[in-house]
């Protein structure tokens, strides 16, 4: 069965600390691994990984894979509490029909 | 590009009524997916649909729970008789499945509250 594990499940941290969620899969197949982020509403997109060892960054996160140990990294720098919310981690198992494999999500608070 | 759209947004319903959430996936896109989320479990896919077909509806908890894609534009999910422990935010997402980029867009969600 694919499964994707998230750690921690929960993180509080202050404003300016650095933060890193991991994401670790098991899955039949891979064709890549998305990010989303999810606030008080639907589950929004921030990065999606496909090969190994290529960091993808936007301002302040940034995530990376690794496809030989099966697992991805967000980082995010200098907090801010609009950063809190939910962080999801899923894996396209590939084949162009199959739905994405969630993990539970990892809940971040930033505060001040 | 109006996004997925769901209605209603929130529903408070008792216990043995009848709910039915609906959806519409973003133009062009042809697979569409019901997820339900709740502290306990997080994000469930319920079942997913490519081109209007049900492709796998493993994740459908009972037969109190049946969804439609009767077109492209518009699928519905009905909880009958519904119970409280169907609370839940439920999601409907579409993407364009047959190309590499496999990103789903999320609606705003359903949230529903079952008494």
């Amino acid at each position: 069965e694919d499964k994707v594990v998230q750690s921690p499940l929960s993180l509080v941290v202050h404003e300016g600390d650095t933060v890193t969620l991991n994401c670790s899969y098991e899955v039949t197949n891979f064709r890549s691994l998305l990010w989303y982020k999810q606030e008080k509403k639907a589950p929004t997109f921030l990065f999606m990984l496909t090969s190994s060892g290529i960091e993808k960054k936007s301002g302040r996160l940034s995530s990376i894979l690794d496809k030989k140990e099966l697992f991805s990294i967000l980082n995010i720098t200098a907090t801010q509490t609009g950063d809190s919310a939910v962080y999801l981690c899923a894996v396209d198992p590939g084949s162009g029909n199959t739905p994405l494999v969630f993990g539970k999500g990892t809940r971040l608070s930033v505060i001040a | 590009d109006a996004g997925v759209i769901q209605s209603p947004r929130h529903e408070v319903t008792e216990m043995g009524q009848e709910v039915t959430l609906r959806c519409k996936p973003i133009s062009g896109h042809n697979s569409l997916f019901w997820y339900r989320q709740t502290m306990m479990r997080g994000l469930e896919l319920l079942i997913y649909f490519n081109n209007n077909v049900p492709i796998d509806d493993s994740g459908m908890p009972e037969d109190r729970f049946s969804a439609k894609m009767p077109n492209a534009s518009f699928s519905t999910l009905k909880i009958q008789p519904s119970e409280p422990r169907d609370s839940a935010v439920y999601f409907c997402a579409s993407s364009k499945s047959g190309t590499f980029y496999n990103e789903q867009f999320f609606g705003p969600g359903t949230r529903l509250t079952v008494l």
